[in-house]
C-alpha cells in the first residue's frame, strides 16, 4: 500500500497547547495536503506545500516538509476547542492523479 | 455557492440491492473522485475523473461502477451490494489535478448493506 501513515493515531491536549502531528509515506511526490475533518462531515482543505518547499504557515498552522526523510509535520498553535477533529494528510506524486490519504490523527482540544 | 453536494446522506441496501449514488459540483471542476472511508483506514480511492465523459480506476475500483456523463456530475453504482461496501462515501472535486490543487469534498453518504 503506498498510504502515508499519520502518528500519533490519537492525541489528547488542553486549550492553549500546542499540538503537532506527523506523516510519513513511501514514495516521491509533488505535494502534500493537509485536510481536516469534523466528526460526521466532510474534509475540508488546510494547507498544501510543494515539494520543494520546507515550511508554510497559514494562520495558526505551520507545516514543515523533509523530502528527504519522506515525512511532513502539522503544527496547531494556541489550539481551540473548536480545533477538535480528525487530520489527514494527502500526497500524489509525479502524473498520478491519485490523492492518497493516511489514516489520520484523532485530535481532542479539552476546554 | 452549494460546492459539492451528495444525495442521498444516508442508505441502508439489503445484500444483492443496487443503488446510485450522485455527487453534484458547481464549481466548473474538471476532477471529480470517488472515496470511501473505513474506519482505521483513512479514504481510498475508488475511481476517478479528468473530464467529462472520462473515467479511470482507484484503488479500490471493485463492485463499483461510474459515469461522467456531464461535467457537473459523478455517479457511483453498486450493482450488487455487498456487506463489504458498508461504509461512507465522499465526492470530491478539483479545478485541477489533485496533487496540485486541493479538493474539494461533499458531505459525505453512509450507507449500509445489510
Amino acid at each position: 500500500s503506498q498510504q502515508g501513515e499519520e502518528d500519533p493515531q490519537a492525541l489528547s491536549i488542553q486549550e492553549g497547547e500546542n499540538a503537532t502531528m506527523n506523516c510519513s509515506y513511501k514514495t516521491s511526490i509533488n505535494n502534500l495536503q493537509w485536510y481536516r475533518q469534523n466528526s460526521g462531515r466532510g474534509l475540508v482543505h488546510l494547507i498544501l506545500i510543494r515539494s520543494n518547499e520546507r515550511e508554510k504557515h497559514s494562520g495558526r498552522l505551520r507545516v514543515t516538509l523533509d523530502t528527504s526523510k519522506k515525512s511532513s509535520s502539522l503544527l496547531i498553535t494556541a489550539s481551540r476547542a473548536a480545533d477538535t477533529a480528525s487530520y489527514f494528510c494527502a500526497h500524489s506524486g509525479g502524473s498520478n492523479y491519485k490523492l492518497t490519504f493516511g489514516k489520520g490523527t484523532l485530535l481532542t482540544v479539552n476546554p | 455557492n452549494a460546492g459539492v453536494t451528495q444525495t442521498p446522506k444516508f442508505r441502508v441496501l439489503k445484500t444483492g440491492q443496487s443503488m446510485t449514488l450522485l455527487c453534484a459540483q458547481d464549481m466548473n471542476h474538471e476532477y471529480m473522485y470517488w472515496y470511501r472511508q473505513d474506519p482505521g483506514m483513512g479514504l481510498r480511492l475508488i475511481h476517478y475523473s479528468v473530464g467529462e465523459g472520462t473515467t479511470a480506476k482507484g484503488e479500490v475500483p471493485d463492485g463499483y461502477n461510474v459515469s461522467r456523463l456531464k461535467k457537473q456530475n459523478f455517479l457511483l453504482g453498486l450493482e450488487s451490494a455487498a456487506p463489504s461496501q458498508t461504509s461512507v462515501y465522499f465526492c470530491a472535486s478539483s479545478s485541477g489535478h489533485t496533487g496540485s490543487t486541493e479538493a474539494f469534498f461533499g458531505q459525505g453518504t453512509r450507507l449500509t448493506v445489510v
